[in-house]
């Protein structure tokens, strides 16, 4: 069954440090893994969006890393934030369809 | 550029009751989705569409209906609401790249 599962469900830390946020999936045959930010109230907003011969793209004080051999992607961020505080879903794409299939995210909390 | 607007932002039903989330894009895509979003739960997908006049079911659809008759129109309809029907709704557009998410309609079934 083609699932997509982040971790941790939560993260809270203090603005100005690191973290990564990681992804698993079994999703095949692959396509495409995408990164979105989704701030409360609203839609996600697409970060990155990898295929399977890039491993790593980077947006900003965001870098995307994926590893198609172990089905292993992470979200690190840089320099963290307030405005950094949002849920963080990674998406991947089975190849030949157009449907996606959503983690259930990484609630991020920055705070001063 | 307005992008994916959706109408209402919130909306209280009662159990049995009916009503239309309106969804317009104003990019021309072809492609257009409706998604709910449950607390706790990755996005699932209700009805897709490749174009106008044609609509195909996702992986949760029943209670649902939907229709395209234009390319920037994609309304979803509920006939006989249930409180399963509580859920944060996403209509997103998309090119040959990427997705484009709607502010999203917040519905409360009580």
């Amino acid at each position: 069954k083609n699932q997509v599962e982040q971790s941790p469900q939560s993260l809270i830390i203090l603005e100005g440090k690191n973290c990564t946020l990681q992804c698993n999936y079994t999703v095949s045959p692959f396509s495409n893994l995408r990164w979105y930010k989704q701030d409360t109230g609203r839609g996600p907003v697409s970060l990155t969006i990898m295929t399977f011969s890039e491993n790593t793209k980077s947006n900003g004080r965001y870098t995307a890393t994926l590893d198609a051999d172990t089905k292993q992607s992470s979200l690190h961020i840089t320099a963290s934030q307030l405005s950094d505080s949002a849920s963080y879903i990674c998406v991947v794409s089975a190849y030949g369809t157009d449907k996606l299939i959503f983690g259930t995210g990484t609630r991020l909390q920055v705070f001063p | 550029n307005a992008g994916v607007t959706q109408t209402p932002k919130f909306r209280i039903l009662k159990i049995g009751q009916s009503m239309t989330l309106q969804c317009t894009q104003d990019m021309n895509h072809n492609y257009m989705y409706w998604y709910r979003q449950d607390p706790g739960m990755g996005l699932k997908l209700i009805y897709y569409s490749v174009g106008a006049g044609i609509t195909d079911k996702g992986e949760v659809p029943n209670g649902y209906n939907v229709s395209r008759s234009t390319t920037e129109d994609f309304p979803l309809r509920l006939e006989l609401a249930a409180p399963s029907q509580t859920s944060v709704y996403f209509c997103a557009s998309r090119d040959s790249y990427e997705q484009y998410f709607g502010p999203g309609t917040r519905l409360t079934v009580t």
